[in-house]
């Protein structure tokens, strides 16, 4: 147990579904992140917030729609996705988004299948 | 660019000793991290090195050289439970996390 808890742990969706998945940490942090893990491929950054304001986004498609309400919650809203979105989409949370030795504490992920 | 490498697979005897290397080549370096990542679940903090050397801590130890852009994890006394994925990542002159692949190590009785 890190802190971060998600959910859903699983979800399947069809490619004109819109789910949201959410994370959530009790650890006080300041920072949120969204991974995704695809098999055989580094962990893929695509949304940091610090402090409930984006300081990121890697050029992800829009499809992919984050929400950070306050610093312990975040949210990824999907909407028409296509099946190359299939993956481990992994929350994360830091004290900080800069400095040195910024360990970050991860969720266990929602495996997400598109069909 | 920036890159991380490290080996996709390896396999190791319980018991045993197995290294873990990890090269990198990234714009500016605030320190590198090990994670370890059992399947189906979070990514769990290991070690973080910024200053070259090696750290240990229990059965597992990780090894820095900066001039060399390499680390290696070292784990000693292999258990059954070690078999996970182990995440090298390398904090960059931005203070981003630039990823490995993972090496997926299976231990065999």
């Amino acid at each position: 147990e890190t802190g971060v808890t998600q959910t859903p742990r699983h979800l399947v969706m069809g490619m004109t579904n819109k789910k949201s998945l959410k994370c959530e940490q009790h650890l006080g942090h300041n920072a949120m992140y969204w991974y995704k893990q695809s098999a055989k491929k580094p962990l893929e950054l695509m949304f940091v917030y610090s402090l409930e304001e984006r300081v990121e986004n890697n050029s992800v498609p829009s499809r992919f729609s984050p929400e950070c309400p306050n610093s312990s919650h975040l949210f990824l809203h999907l909407h028409t996705l296509q099946p190359e979105d299939s993956a481990l989409y992994l929350c994360a949370s830091s004290l900080q988004t800069s400095g040195a030795y910024n360990e970050q504490f991860f969720g266990p992920g929602t495996r997400l299948t598109v069909l | 660019g920036q890159n991380i490498d490290q080996p996709t697979e390896m396999t190791a005897t319980e018991g045993a000793i197995v290294q873990i290397n990890c090269t990198y080549q990234t714009s500016g370096f605030n320190g590198l991290f090990w994670y370890q990542q059992h399947a189906g679940e979070a990514p769990t903090f290991l070690s973080y090195n910024v200053l070259d050397g090696l750290e240990e801590k229990g059965r597992f130890s990780s090894f820095l050289s900066r001039s060399k852009g390499y680390s290696y994890l070292l784990l000693k006394e292999l258990q059954m439970k070690d078999s996970a994925s182990y995440l090298c990542a390398v904090l960059d002159s931005n203070y981003q996390l630039i990823w490995g692949a993972g090496t997926k190590l299976i231990i065999k009785p």
